[in-house]
């Protein structure tokens, strides 16, 4: 069955663009995780999101971020104004509910480079 | 900030070693997860540990909970070279939000 796929793999853009990431969850999957994982380091919480709305987004660095699931199943990363910072792996994961006992699959990530 | 320490950061065996990773924190977790991720993917989740003290095995891997549910371990026998990869662990914090450790980066050599 198709897994959590995200789009692009890869993304290299210059400082001061505006850059969108595309995840796509596991059909019927309610809830939908986004992380940033930088060299070196475990992922990051930045925000998710049960059906439609953002039901934590504490983890956004800063207002240049900015995410939208607007039917409850696709996912788009907004990132405005890029800085060299913000060079990462985007990780997409998503599950049946958002309970302990809930299982979280991500996808391969979005690698995002700020030139 | 990673709330949560992994030790070692990098580990290098040989085929047929044993080795243990760990995971410290001074937080309380409902539940600790512990993941496997490879160059170019996301993290895929082993165990689920949720009991203090619980141990849990797979194959040839072995999880313990602390008693205190702030820390884990991870111990692999006999490794082998598919087991290569980054080790994370996460605690769960509410509505399914993980808190992870920088991971432990293991290289087994046949």
């Amino acid at each position: 069955g198709a897994g959590v796929s995200q789009t692009p793999s890869n993304k290299v853009t210059e400082k001061g663009k505006y850059v969108e990431l595309r995840c796509d969850p596991i059909s019927g999957h309610t809830a939908l995780y986004w992380y940033r994982q930088s060299l070196g380091q475990g992922p990051e919480f930045l925000i998710y999101f049960q059906g439609t709305g953002a039901a934590d987004d504490s983890g956004l660095p800063n207002d240049r971020f900015f995410a939208v699931r607007p039917e409850g199943s696709v996912s788009t990363l907004k990132i405005q104004r890029t800085e060299r910072g913000d060079s990462a792996v985007y990780l997409c994961a998503s599950s049946l509910g958002a309970g302990a006992g809930d299982t979280q699959y991500f996808g391969p990530g979005t690698r995002l480079t700020v030139l | 900030t990673q709330l949560l320490e992994q030790s070692p950061q990098f580990l290098s065996i040989q085929e047929g070693e044993n080795l243990t990773v760990y995971c410290n924190s001074s937080s309380v977790f409902s539940s600790l997860q512990w993941y496997r991720q490879e160059p170019g993917e996301g993290p895929v989740l082993l165990v689920t540990v949720v009991t203090g003290g619980e141990v849990k095995k797979l194959k040839r891997l072995t999880f313990q909970f602390g008693d205190a549910r702030k820390d884990s371990s991870l111990h692999i026998t006999a490794a082998q070279p598919g087991d290569t990869g980054l080790y994370l662990c996460a605690g769960a914090r509410p509505r399914g939000k993980l808190q992870f450790g920088a991971g432990t980066q293991v290289v087994v050599t046949p």
